[in-house]
């Protein structure tokens, strides 16, 4: 039963060239987050919504969006994809309130730019 | 000094002894910490979650908390070569955001 879905797995896109990945839940958290993570490295948070509340991490690119058109999905938009930007792009949700609980992480889409 | 640090690694250990791994966070208001098991090319996989002081026990996996110090480990036991992944060390805090430390690779030889 899959839980938090990311589409798709694999993505290649060309330099310049707008992408978006995509992530749904059927956890109905109130928590979506997205992470990059390049080889070798830890997950790095891009941003989160806490429900409709965007949170950018201050050193986010601008050239990285978001967007939550509703509580079960949330987009990663890449606007002008460079060869650096190449990376598992993990999405992953939480139920924030009370006791915090441990984020769950969909399968990740990889992203090559060529 | 990072949000959350791990001891570097990697680590090798035999196959059924004991590896320990180790984190340190710098945010005092933390109340959540998590280890995830990470296997090349996956997404990372709750391994185990504590919010209290102490050890708390799952299987082979043992989680320690130490607030006062600021530090976290996770011991596993009886190690298998199945276990052979990226362990990253997690915390939240009231923003409900988790941080990762930058893992730890654990290899256990056969």
């Amino acid at each position: 039963d899959a839980m938090v879905i990311q589409n798709p797995r694999y993505q290649v896109t060309q330099f310049g060239k707008p992408v978006t990945l995509s992530c749904s839940q059927t956890l109905n958290h109130n928590v979506m987050y997205w992470y990059q993570q390049k080889s070798s490295q830890a997950p790095k948070l891009l941003f989160h919504y806490y429900d409709k509340d965007f949170n950018n991490e201050a050193d986010t690119p601008d050239n990285f969006q978001s967007r939550r058109p509703n509580t079960s999905f949330c987009f990663l938009d890449i606007r002008s994809p460079g060869l650096g930007d190449a990376a598992m792009y993990l999405c992953a949700t939480s139920r924030v309130g009370g006791q915090f609980t441990e984020a769950f992480f969909g399968q990740g889409t990889r992203l090559t730019v060529v | 000094q990072k949000e959350v640090e791990q001891n570097s690694g990697p680590l090798s250990v035999p196959e059924g002894a004991i590896a320990s791994l180790n984190c340190t966070y710098s945010d005092r208001v933390s109340q959540s910490f998590f280890w995830y098991r990470q296997y090349s090319g996956k997404s990372p996989e709750l391994i185990m979650s504590i919010y209290s002081n102490g050890d708390k026990e799952d299987g082979r996996f043992t989680a320690q908390l130490n607030k006062a110090s600021q530090y976290v480990s996770l011991l596993i036991r009886d190690s298998q070569p199945s276990d052979s992944a990226t362990y990253l060390c997690a915390v939240n805090t009231n923003a409900g955001k988790s941080t990762f430390g930058d893992g730890t690779t654990l290899t256990v030889k056969p």
